[in-house]
């Protein structure tokens, strides 16, 4: 079955930078886009943007530019993502998700990253 | 605009038939999908495409589409169908959009 296992709660002052892992399992990793999407502490649900693992293309969204990075390590079905110069309004639940087929209908979620970002 | 509106919360009594909208422009162009979300858990995807359930989703729940505009319907909405609910899709440059949310609690 496919599942996606992501790192553990992270604090980070303000200024730093978090770098979350997301483990897929139960799916050829290289097949479907990794997406990463957040949740600020009682809001919706955003989106930050997606890596091809196959190539390594990414593509981010606009408010994110400059400040996120996706990478992904093939040989250990893992992807990341960097978030640098932290703010307090970057605190939030992180998650990685994929398809499994379409681009854009979110089939498998991990477990969530939560990231506090405090002085 | 890449924009997906939703109404904040909508209410629906035991057993009857409920319908949650998304509405933007992207619409028109591409399907969207739906998530529930429970409190402390991470969203579920329960329709995507045209009206595609994933193993597991009760038929209960279908979608449509019309124009900008797409729902979800629960047909006999049940006690464990309160949750938050997200439509998403994605704009023209392929930037996935969700919508706001819409709180629906079962009375």
């Amino acid at each position: 079955q496919v599942q996606l296992v992501q790192s553990g709660t992270e604090v980070k002052k303000p200024g730093a930078s978090v770098k979350v892992s997301c483990k897929a399992s139960g799916y050829t990793f290289t097949g479907y886009y990794m997406h990463w999407v957040r949740q600020a502490p009682g809001q919706g649900l955003e989106w930050m943007g997606r890596i091809n693992p196959n190539s390594g293309d990414t593509k981010y969204a606009q408010k994110f530019q400059g400040r996120v990075t996706m990478t992904r390590d093939t040989s250990i079905t893992t992807a990341y993502m960097e978030l640098s110069r932290l703010r307090s309004d970057d605190t939030a639940v992180y998650y990685c998700a994929t398809s499994g087929g379409g681009y854009d209908n979110f089939a498998y979620w991990g477990q969530g990253t939560l990231v506090t970002v405090s002085s | 605009s890449s924009e997906l509106t939703q109404d904040p919360a909508v209410s629906v009594a035991l057993g009857q038939t409920v319908r949650i909208t998304c509405q933007g422009d992207s619409l028109r162009s591409h399907y969207a999908s739906w998530y529930l979300q429970k409190p402390g858990q991470a969203p579920v995807l329960v329709i995507y495409g045209k009206n595609n359930r994933p193993s597991g989703i009760p038929d209960r729940f279908s979608g449509s589409s019309s124009g900008d505009t797409a729902s979800l319907t629960i047909t006999g909405a049940q006690a464990e169908d309160e949750a938050d609910y997200y439509c998403n899709s994605r704009d023209s440059s392929d930037n996935v959009i969700f919508g706001g949310g819409t709180k629906l609690t079962v009375l």
